[in-house]
């Protein structure tokens, strides 16, 4: 079984839509968790941390789930800027932090 | 602004030459610099994480003489892809973390290698 798992999709959505993605992980023991937003031929970027107790950020709401291991990403009301690759990211404690392979969104008028 | 720099950004070479990849943080000091690589269509791959003063720790998989690192400074890290063949073609990433095992990490441009 992979660390981190992502369905690659992709999600085609209409504008507007809401969105989710689930990512989950083989290691009890993380700490930490984060959504980054890849664009085609750039280097990631940090969308959101998630947080034990949930956090949102505008459109975006991220959750946690520690007892069935996932960490999900929620988007209201996409916007065609959102099409993109979403990488969910691990930190199993051993500094090294683990991608999964990333959900391709795609967001069309 | 950038906090991690890479270049170059792009380049092309012929099969069996060298290609130099440099990766430096900008107004932090980065003991630890994690190299990835990633195929089209495909996940950030981790080649090897980059220790400042000792060799580098490459993943399972990864060929060290071929993929060489050096982090010489805290503020540099290399990675050279000796003797480049097709295959090698790729586009390769660095990055450092924000904060010594907080998973957060800062990521560089990125540098897509093409091998004629």
């Amino acid at each position: 079984r992979k660390e981190v798992e992502q369905d690659p999709g992709p999600f085609n959505v209409p504008e507007g839509a809401t969105v989710a993605f689930n990512c989950t992980y083989s290691n009890s023991a993380s700490q930490s968790f984060f959504w980054y937003r890849q664009d085609c031929r750039k280097e990631p970027k940090l969308l959101m941390s998630v947080y034990s107790s949930g956090n949102e950020d505008g459109r975006f709401t991220a959750q946690l789930n520690r007892a069935s291991q996932y960490i999900s990403l929620l988007i209201r009301d996409s916007k065609l800027s959102d099409s993109a690759t979403y990488l969910c990211v691990v930190n199993g404690g051993s500094y090294i932090p683990t991608f999964g392979r990333g959900t391709s969104l795609i967001v069309h008028p | 602004g950038a906090v991690v720099s890479q270049h170059p950004s792009r380049v092309i070479c012929k099969s069996g030459t060298s290609v130099k990849i440099e990766c430096r943080s900008l107004d932090f000091q980065a003991t630890t610099m994690f190299w990835y690589r990633q195929f089209p269509k495909q996940s950030l791959m981790l080649m090897a994480t980059s220790n400042e003063g000792s060799k580098a720790t490459y993943e399972q998989g990864v060929e060290k003489d071929k993929f060489l690192i050096n982090h010489a400074s805290l503020t540099l890290s290399t990675l050279t892809v000796t003797s480049a063949h097709p295959e090698d073609s790729s586009f390769y990433i660095c990055s450092a973390p924000v904060m010594r095992g907080s998973g957060e990490l800062f990521f560089g441009e990125g540098s897509r290698l093409t091998v004629l």
